[in-house]
């Protein structure tokens, strides 16, 4: 159980185009998803943490205007880049969490953008 | 300075033999420590959960430990398989609903 999935894998756009990325919890009920960016030999940075029905809370330094999130129900969010741009190109991996007491967060597969 | 340090950066070791990875952190107070695995390209996977009262968690060839007086964190990984190269990352929750604190991993490249 727990099964956090992605669509699409990796995607190639055109600078000045926007991606659309997917995360779906399969198998539950997630209360929470977070989304987070990896650049090459670096740990996961928080973009944004996201509730079902509500805005999304961003990181500092994090632009929402880019960033978009939508959190429509409790198994789908997805992060819009907007206007992408070369330096937008990162691995994106969004996770889901159900709470409790550990609040354990499931990761997705992870989505390979890269802007040309 | 970063509040969760990993060593080594990278790790190379001969399949079948056992490593340790090691990760200090500053985070305190704290909820859990995490281990997980990455493999390239593809999103973290948990291998053990602590809670900051816990010593040791096994899961199958991964041992994790937990040294809350000294802030220090093991994984110890047995009889090593090709299949175990990927980045191994040590991540704490604090207390509270906060997000995770990553530390940046640690390479082990398993070779033949």
């Amino acid at each position: 159980g727990a099964v956090v999935s992605q669509h699409p894998s990796w995607v190639i756009c055109k600078s000045g185009t926007s991606v659309k990325i997917e995360c779906r919890s399969l198998d539950f009920q997630a209360t929470t998803m977070f989304w987070y960016r990896q650049f090459p030999k670096q740990s996961l940075m928080l973009m944004a943490t996201s509730n079902e029905g509500s805005k999304a809370t961003y990181e500092q330094g994090v632009e929402k205007d880019k960033f978009l999130i939508n959190h429509a129900s409790l198994t789908l969010s997805t992060l819009t880049v907007t206007s992408a741009h070369p330096e937008d190109s990162s691995f994106y991996i969004c996770s889901a969490s159900r709470g409790g007491q550990i609040n354990e967060q499931f990761f997705g597969p992870g989505t390979r953008l890269t802007v040309l | 300075k970063n509040q969760v340090e990993q060593s080594p950066q990278s790790l190379i070791i001969l399949e079948g033999k056992n490593c340790t990875l090691q990760c200090n952190y500053t985070v305190s107070p704290f909820s859990n420590l995490r281990w997980y695995k990455q493999d390239t390209g593809r999103g973290p996977v948990s291998l053990t959960i602590m809670t900051f009262s816990e010593n040791t968690k096994s899961n199958g060839r991964y041992t994790a430990t937990l040294d809350a007086d000294t802030k220090q964190s093991s994984l110890h990984i047995t009889a090593s398989q090709l299949s175990d190269s990927a980045s191994y990352i040590c991540v704490l929750r604090r207390v509270g609903n906060t997000p995770l604190v990553f530390g940046k991993g640690t390479r082990l490249s398993v070779i033949a």
